[in-house]
């Protein structure tokens, strides 16, 4: 199976400042017959389902601001969000869809400083 | 409008089986591939089965293979979640949530099923 490890668990920023948070895959999630990486970001706001950000590891998902982006290659993936605003304190999930099961990472809570 | 209305969570004793349904509107529903994800209280999300268009093939966490039964009815735009023999472990929200071939697309509110005693 391919384990997803998000770092950090946690983290704390300001309104207006950048939050980063990374994701690493046991295994490369890149196919190299098409050069996708089979990677998402998911956000989930408290009491809500997730939703999706990110896919294809740097594309937005239609309707996502762009402070939200996404990079990396291969097996090591970074969330971006520019600049924080108040909407955007919720739990960000990696998840790899390249091959089954399709597991996500363990989450990383971003709120406010 | 896509929507999916998950249902059939509730309080069950452990050993007992329980069949969770997912319906789905606003979209083909036979042309996607269809997921479940189960989320504890105050846990994260954790992906537990996937199946394909037609029902023929299906895939399961490492986890859940042998207790837990992924299906779906074309006709009547519904998937469903069988689970046998349910431990307090299995406590959890069970989203259902559409395959989009680019990530989890859509997602429903999810149904809660609790295992205790």
């Amino acid at each position: 199976d391919i384990v997803m490890t998000q770092s950090p668990e946690s983290l704390a920023v300001s309104l207006g400042e950048r939050a980063t948070i990374n994701c690493k895959s046991s295994q490369s999630v890149l196919d190299s017959f098409n050069n996708n990486n089979y990677l998402g970001w998911y956000q989930q706001k408290s009491g809500q389902p997730p939703k999706l950000l990110i896919y294809w590891a740097s594309t937005r998902e239609f309707g996502v601001p762009d402070r939200f982006s996404g990079s990396g290659s291969g097996t090591d993936f970074t969330l971006t969000i520019s600049s924080l605003q108040a909407e955007d304190v919720a739990v960000y999930y990696c998840q790899q869809y390249y091959r089954p099961p399709f597991t996500f990472g363990g989450g990383t809570k971003v709120e406010i400083k | 409008e896509v929507q999916l209305v998950e249902s059939g969570g509730g309080l069950v004793q452990p050993g007992e089986s329980l069949r969770l349904s997912c319906a789905a509107s606003g979209f083909g529903f036979s042309s996607y591939w269809m997921h479940w994800v189960r989320q504890a209280p105050g846990k994260g999300l954790v992906w537990v089965s996937r199946i394909n268009t037609d029902g023929t093939t299906a895939d399961y966490a490492d986890s859940m293979e042998g207790r837990f039964t992924i299906s779906r009815d074309n006709a009547r735009n519904t998937l469903y979640l069988q689970v046998s023999s349910l431990k307090p472990e299995d406590t959890a929200v069970y989203y259902c949530t559409r395959d989009s071939y680019l990530g989890l697309d859509y997602w429903g509110q999810g149904t809660l099923v609790t295992v205790s005693s």
